[in-house]
């Protein structure tokens, strides 16, 4: 199995500019998650879904958005990106009750906003 | 409010001996515990899990210690290796959602040959 896999591992973005940040799992996980980590931080979940067609906000949601059309798919999309969301975006998925149970990793996407 | 702490930013140790990392919780409703392992350019790998009901959960070479009464927790590696360096994450879950997991700063490993 692939588990968690993140696309693509690098990208530079001007600001205003958007994209969207790919995420895959293989698991069969009904638990997908979204989190951002800054120099020096912690992990800070932007964004969350209990299964395909359910998402909900994470501590940090502003400037992002989520779609879970499928179980396997969690794509994140910046709109209008700002140097403010340079950061290392990792995506993540459990088998249930995620703050309760082991979370899988993507390898992350490292994003600069210049 | 909630937060998760780390006594030490960076720890380094020679190979073979034992190490303790620890962290620091100001909730005292948390009631669920992680450890993580972060390798340079990956992700979060989960080591180490333990619930507040317990004190003390062993696993492979690892073990993690939970202290209530001063909302302590702390992960010991046994005969460290060079494949340990890393940077170790704790985090909790205070209970108040079932989706929300607060990570520390983490502590970066570094382990001497």
């Amino acid at each position: 199995n692939a588990g968690v896999t993140q696309t693509p591992k690098f990208r530079i973005l001007k600001i205003g500019q958007s994209m969207t940040l790919q995420c895959t799992q293989d698991m069969n996980h009904n638990y997908m998650y979204w989190y951002r980590q800054d120099p020096g931080m912690g992990l800070k979940l932007i964004y969350y879904s209990v299964g395909a067609g359910i998402t909900d906000k994470g501590e940090v949601p502003n400037g992002y958005n989520v779609s879970r059309s499928t179980t396997e798919d969690f794509p994140l999309r910046l709109e209008l990106a700002a140097p403010s969301q340079t950061s290392v975006y990792f995506c993540a998925s459990s088998r249930a009750q995620g703050a309760k149970e082991k979370l899988f990793f993507g390898s992350g996407t490292q994003l600069s906003v210049l | 409010g909630e937060s998760v702490g780390l006594h030490l930013p960076t720890l380094s140790v020679q190979e073979g001996d034992n190490s303790i990392i620890n962290c620091a919780y100001s909730n005292s409703a948390s009631d669920y515990f992680i450890w993580y392992k972060q390798e340079s350019g990956k992700g979060p790998q989960f080591i180490i899990d333990i619930r507040s009901n317990m004190d003390k959960r062993q696993g492979q070479r690892v073990t993690v210690l939970l202290n209530k009464t001063v909302k302590h927790l702390s992960l010991q590696i046994a005969a460290t290796q060079p494949g340990d360096s890393a940077v170790y994450f704790c985090a909790e879950n205070s209970g108040g959602s079932n989706y929300k997991l607060t990570f520390g700063k983490g502590t970066l490993l570094t382990v001497n040959p």
